[in-house]
This record gives structure tokens, sequence and C-alpha cells, in this order.
């Protein structure tokens, strides 16, 4: 499973695009990428999904480059309620095994 | 939109104690798993199963664990003597799709059982 680096944490204020960036240099050819997101005292929820180039949904954006090295998430026009921990991942195992880093804490600010 | 719900939200046991989490995935899954986080630290793998078996566990669950889908609708994690360091959310979550190389196995999670041990 393909090791990922995302940032610790990121500050937005309500009505900005948050881009959260994650690395993933050994990402191997058939993985997608996957981002979850978790609210306090909550389990994670799935966010969106893609193997390359750009997928979108009603929620957020996902961009990944031709080499796939990396990948950002995209939210456009935070507001407060998207105050959460953002989890990159890569890959998953035969038995299913997800593998959670620290993931990205994003706080919005009024 | 279908959700996977666990029971209770909050529970509170002895040292010693046995504890029954319980699960009800997404109807149509077949893939079910358990993961949980200790406060203020990483979501962490326990267990996968699928066809009533495990298909994987982890180093976390030891002999005092065991999982158990006992009818079509419920999924069971049991802790057969609790200890303070089982203190934590538990979270079950299942999938669609099967885990494997070209499979996209989006898993979804439950809200959690906040497991207290005193």
């Amino acid at each position: 499973l393909a090791k990922t680096t995302q940032p610790i944490s990121m500050d937005s204020y309500e009505g900005q695009e948050v881009n959260i960036t994650c690395s993933h240099n050994n990402i191997a050819t058939n993985d997608y990428i996957t981002w979850y997101q978790q609210f306090p005292s909550q389990g994670p929820r799935f966010i969106i999904q893609g193997y390359k180039t750009k997928v979108t949904n009603e929620v957020a954006s996902l961009f990944i480059p031709a080499d796939r090295k990396s990948s950002t998430l995209s939210l456009p026009r935070v507001s407060l309620s998207d105050t959460a921990v953002y989890y990159c991942l890569v890959g998953v195992n035969q038995g299913g095994k997800l593998i959670f880093g620290q993931g990205t804490e994003l706080s919005v600010k009024p | 939109e279908p959700e996977v719900t666990q029971t209770p939200s909050h529970q509170v046991t002895q040292m010693g104690q046995e504890v029954i989490l319980r699960c009800v995935p997404i109807s149509n899954h077949l893939y079910f798993y358990w993961y949980r986080q200790i406060l203020g630290q990483k979501v962490e793998f326990l267990v996968s199963f699928y066809n009533n078996e495990i298909s994987e566990k982890s180093e976390i669950f030891d002999d005092q664990f065991s999982v158990e889908r006992p009818d079509g609708s419920n999924f069971t994690l049991k802790i057969r003597s609790t200890k303070l360091e089982d203190s934590a959310m538990y979270f079950c979550a299942s999938s669609a799709n099967p885990p494997g190389l070209l499979s996209q196995n989006i898993q979804y999670f439950g809200a959690g059982t906040r497991l207290s041990v005193l």
C-alpha cells in the first residue's frame, strides 16, 4: 500500500476554495486514490475517489496529474461545517485493510 | 441514503467484562470491517470479514476479539475480557465491492460506538 504525505493542518475562511494536496510517490499501477472526511466523534465519511485526471461530485473535485504521484482534493466555497479531518488513502490490499494516516485537520473560520 | 448503523452509541463497562458491539451494514454489502480509534490517534484497522470468514486481521485483533454475522443483517464485534486500553471509538464499515487490485472498494462507515472501560 502506498505511503501518503499530506499537511497536518490548514486554515481557511468561509467562502474560500480549499485545496489539500497529498503525495503518494510509490502509488501502484492499479491503485485508486480515495479521500475521506471525519468529524469529531464520528466515523470517516467517503468523499471522492479517482484513478486519473479529474473527478468531480457534488461535494468536491479531485485532481490527479499524469504521473499520479500526487493528488489534490478541492473543496469549493467552504463553510464552517467543512471543519474536519481529511484523509488521503491510496490503494487497498486483498483483505480490504484501509490505512489511515494523521490526515489534514482543516479549520474553517468565519 | 443507505447507511451503516451501530449500537450502542456509548458503552461503559468494567475491566474484565465482555462487550458486544453491534453493527447493521448496508443491506446489499457483502464485505464488512471493524476499525478503532483511540482518542487523539489514527483510525486503525482491526478485521475484515467476508462469506462468514475473517479475510484479514491486524495485530490488535488478538484472541480477546471475535466477529460474527449471526444473521443476515447484523455484524458483531465481541471483546471477551476488556482492558483499560480497549477504550476507544469502534467503527464498523461495509463495502459492496471486494477488495483487490482492480476494485474501488469504497468502505462506508458507521457513526461508531464509544467504548469506555473503567
